[in-house]
């Protein structure tokens, strides 16, 4: 059974421009977190989505930040315009609902770096 | 609010040594603990939990024990190997929301042969 994936692996982009990431949970899953590491900081909880409804969206930092899960399968998250903090490494997680032993599993990241 | 403070790193050892991370949590109510690991060019994986007080979480040799009291959670390991090399990250979920994770600013270790 696949993981959790995310494209792209690595992206380089300007400030100002914009950058899509993509994440396709585990099939099944209806619950699907974003979550970003910046500058070798802590993980930090971005949002939630059940299904394609936003659970949970109180950490979202601005509103350059956009979160879709349209038919509730893969989700996007558009950085538009971008900055250098925004410059980290994004990871998608996803779950069943309820979590199984309270397990989310993650992808391996998306790499941002704005410059 | 919930909080994770993790062991400052990075953490060097030799092979064969024992390991200690640190991590002590703050939160309302009673969540469950994790530790996940980052090895090098991968994603996170979860590597160990426990969802009550006094639960011992074990995987690959390494242990933590859910300690209510002392509001800790550390990740130990009696012999590390040079692919334990990684980034380890303390985690905490909270109430009724599994997947909503608060983190600790993870702690890079590196084992020398």
């Amino acid at each position: 059974e696949a993981g959790v994936t995310q494209f792209p692996s690595h992206s380089v982009i300007e400030k100002g421009q914009t950058v899509t990431l993509r994440c396709d949970p585990i099939s099944g899953h209806d619950n699907l977190y974003w979550y970003r590491r910046v500058m070798g900081k802590e993980i930090k909880f971005l949002l939630h989505f059940v299904k394609e409804s936003k659970q949970d969206e109180s950490g979202m930092p601005n509103n350059r930040f956009l979160a879709e899960r349209t038919g509730g399968t893969y989700s996007t998250l558009k950085v538009q315009p971008a900055e250098l903090e925004d410059s980290g490494v994004y990871f998608c997680a996803s779950s069943q609902s309820p979590p199984i032993g309270n397990t989310i599993y993650f992808g391996e990241g998306s790499w941002l770096t704005v410059v | 609010g919930n909080s994770v403070t993790q062991m400052e790193g990075p953490v060097t050892l030799s092979e064969e040594a024992f390991l200690t991370i640190n991590c002590t949590y703050t939160a309302t109510g009673y969540p469950s603990l994790f530790w996940y690991v980052q090895y090098p060019g991968e994603g996170l994986q979860l590597l160990l939990k426990a969802t009550k007080a006094d639960d011992k979480g074990s995987n690959k040799g390494f242990e933590a024990t859910y300690r209510k009291e002392t509001t800790s959670f550390h990740l130990e390991k009696g012999s590390v190997q040079v692919s334990d090399s990684a980034v380890y990250f303390c985690a905490q979920s909270g109430g009724t929301s599994y997947g909503k994770l608060t983190f600790g600013q993870g702690t890079i270790l590196t084992v020398h042969p």
